[in-house]
């Protein structure tokens, strides 16, 4: 069976500019998660949507926003981006209420 | 202070056993986390233990949890060089609306395992 997916692997963005980054759960999977991992540091909950809903939200500015569509992938957007915003991205998804969540790879954001 | 708190590094011998240890602070934490991170990679769940064990093993992975210390261990026996790796520490708490369970990461501890 197919891990958690995301797309795409790597990104270089400019300072001030836009990044959409996606996800696609495990298959059976409704519950998806975002996080951000700053080099040296732990992963920081930024968001969790579950039937397209936001289910919870971490301490990330506005410039920060989440989807989740149908078929219970999801995206994650980034306006007017910050040197501070360069990290690997990660996203998990899980069960509805499960208490473990699967990671994928996740994505590395560089903005310069 | 951090919620979760990890010592940074720890360097073993390869064959002998490692132990990384953890404190959180919550103490309504649910669930307890290891998980390991490869470097370039994503995180791979090791194994999890509900705040009511003190006890659990998995192959060469043995979880101690010392609840009202509010400390967590991952022994690994036999430790190879391919465990060389960063490994968090997370805990949990029981969702409020739906959802599931959010873990809170410590900043990780890497482990170094040499010939």
């Amino acid at each position: 069976d197919a891990g958690v997916t995301q797309s795409p692997t790597h990104l270089i963005k400019t300072r001030g500019q836009h990044v959409t980054l996606r996800c696609s759960p495990i298959s059976g999977h409704k519950s998806v998660s975002w996080y951000q991992q700053v080099l040296g540091q732990g992963p920081q909950f930024i968001f969790q949507y579950y039937e397209k809903e936001e289910r919870g939200r971490g301490n990330f500015p506005d410039r920060f926003s989440a989807r989740q569509f149908p078929n219970y992938s999801s995206e994650l957007n980034v306006n007017a981006l910050l040197l501070g915003d360069s990290a690997l991205y990660l996203c998990a998804s899980s069960l509805v209420g499960q208490e473990t969540q699967y990671f994928g790879p996740g994505t590395r954001l560089l903005v310069l | 202070g951090e919620d979760v708190e990890q010592s940074l590094f720890l360097s073993v011998r390869e064959g002998d056993s490692s132990v990384i240890n953890c404190t959180y602070t919550d103490s309504s934490s649910t669930y307890l986390y290891w998980y390991k991170q490869e470097p370039g990679a994503g995180l791979q769940l090791l194994t999890y233990i509900f705040s009511n064990m003190d006890m659990k093993q998995d192959q060469r992975l043995t979880v101690l949890l010392n609840k009202k210390d509010k400390h967590l261990s991952l022994r690994i026996a036999d430790t190879q060089t391919g465990d060389s790796a960063i490994y968090f520490c997370a805990e949990s708490q029981e969702p409020l609306s739906g959802g599931s369970y959010i873990p809170t990461f410590g900043r990780g501890t890497s482990l170094i395992v040499h010939p």
